[in-house]
C-alpha cells in the first residue's frame, strides 16, 4: 500500500522567500513521485517527477526536489517566491508496473499564500 | 506536455437527471484513463480507471452502477453520473497518459453542481 503526507495545509511565504513544502510517502516498492500545482477551478499540472536516476530533479518555474530514500521525503523548494506561485500543490505517488500503472495517490494538498 | 481535455468545463443539473463528461486525450493515443473526483478543499480521489475495449474497475466504495464509464475509442472516455443528486456535485478530473511513460497528464475539471 501507498501513502503520501504533506506537512502543512497551508504555507505563507512572503515574497522572494524561499518555499519549502513538505512531502512524505509510504511504500512498498521504489516509487514514483511526482509534484502538481492547481490553481482555482483548474486541472493539475505537472511541475516535476522523479522516477530514476538523480534525486535531485528541476521542474518548472524554478521549482526542485530532492528524493531522500532514507527520509522517504520529496520535499519541493523554491529559492524566491513570486505572487503567481500562490496556489495549491499536490504531491502524488505512483507505483509502476503493469497493476498499478497510472494510478496516483494524492497527499491531501497545501494551499500556498503569498504575501508582498 | 501531452494534453488532456474535458468537457463540458462546468454543468449545472437538477436532481434526478443523468450527466456525462467527456475526457479526451489530444495528442496521443490512451488504452486507459482515470477518473477522479474533488470535493471542495479535499484531494483528489480516485474512482476508476477507464479501459478501452473491456469494463471499467471500479475503486472500493465507488458505485459502478452510478458512476457510468466508456471508454469507446483510443481518444475518448465518457463518465456518466445517473441519477444525479446533491451530494455528487463535485469536481471531475480525469488523468490520461501515452502508453509506457511514466507521467499522466490531466484534464482541466468539469465542476458538476446537482440542484
Amino acid at each position: 500500500a501507498q501513502s503520501v503526507t504533506q506537512l502543512g495545509s497551508h504555507v505563507s511565504v512572503s515574497e522572494g522567500a524561499l518555499v519549502l513544502l513538505r512531502c512524505n510517502y509510504s511504500s512498498s516498492v521504489p516509487p514514483y513521485l511526482f509534484w502538481y500545482v492547481q490553481y482555482p477551478n483548474q486541472g493539475l499540472q505537472l511541475l516535476l517527477k522523479y522516477t530514476t536516476g538523480a534525486t535531485l530533479v528541476k521542474g518548472i518555474n524554478g521549482f526542485e526536489a530532492e528524493f531522500k530514500k532514507s527520509e522517504t521525503s520529496f520535499h519541493l523548494t523554491k529559492p524566491s517566491a513570486h505572487m503567481s506561485d500562490a496556489a495549491e500543490y499536490f504531491c502524488a505517488v505512483s507505483r509502476g508496473g503493469t497493476d498499478s500503472w497510472g494510478k496516483f495517490q494524492f497527499g491531501a494538498g497545501t494551499q500556498v499564500v503569498v504575501t508582498p | 506536455g501531452a494534453v488532456v481535455s474535458q468537457h463540458p468545463s462546468w454543468v449545472i443539473c437538477k436532481s434526478g437527471t443523468s450527466v456525462k463528461i467527456e475526457c479526451r486525450s489530444l495528442d496521443f493515443q490512451a488504452t486507459t484513463m482515470f477518473w477522479y473526483r474533488q470535493f471542495p478543499k479535499q484531494s483528489l480521489m480516485l474512482m476508476a480507471t477507464s479501459n478501452e475495449g473491456s469494463k471499467a474497475t471500479y475503486e472500493q466504495g465507488v458505485e459502478k452502477d452510478k458512476f457510468l464509464i466508456n471508454h469507446a475509442s483510443l481518444t475518448l472516455s465518457t463518465l456518466t453520473v445517473t441519477s444525479a443528486h446533491p451530494e455528487d456535485s463535485s469536481f471531475y478530473i480525469c488523468s490520461a497518459g501515452p502508453p509506457g511513460g511514466d507521467t499522466q497528464y490531466f484534464g482541466p475539471g468539469t465542476r458538476l453542481t446537482v440542484l
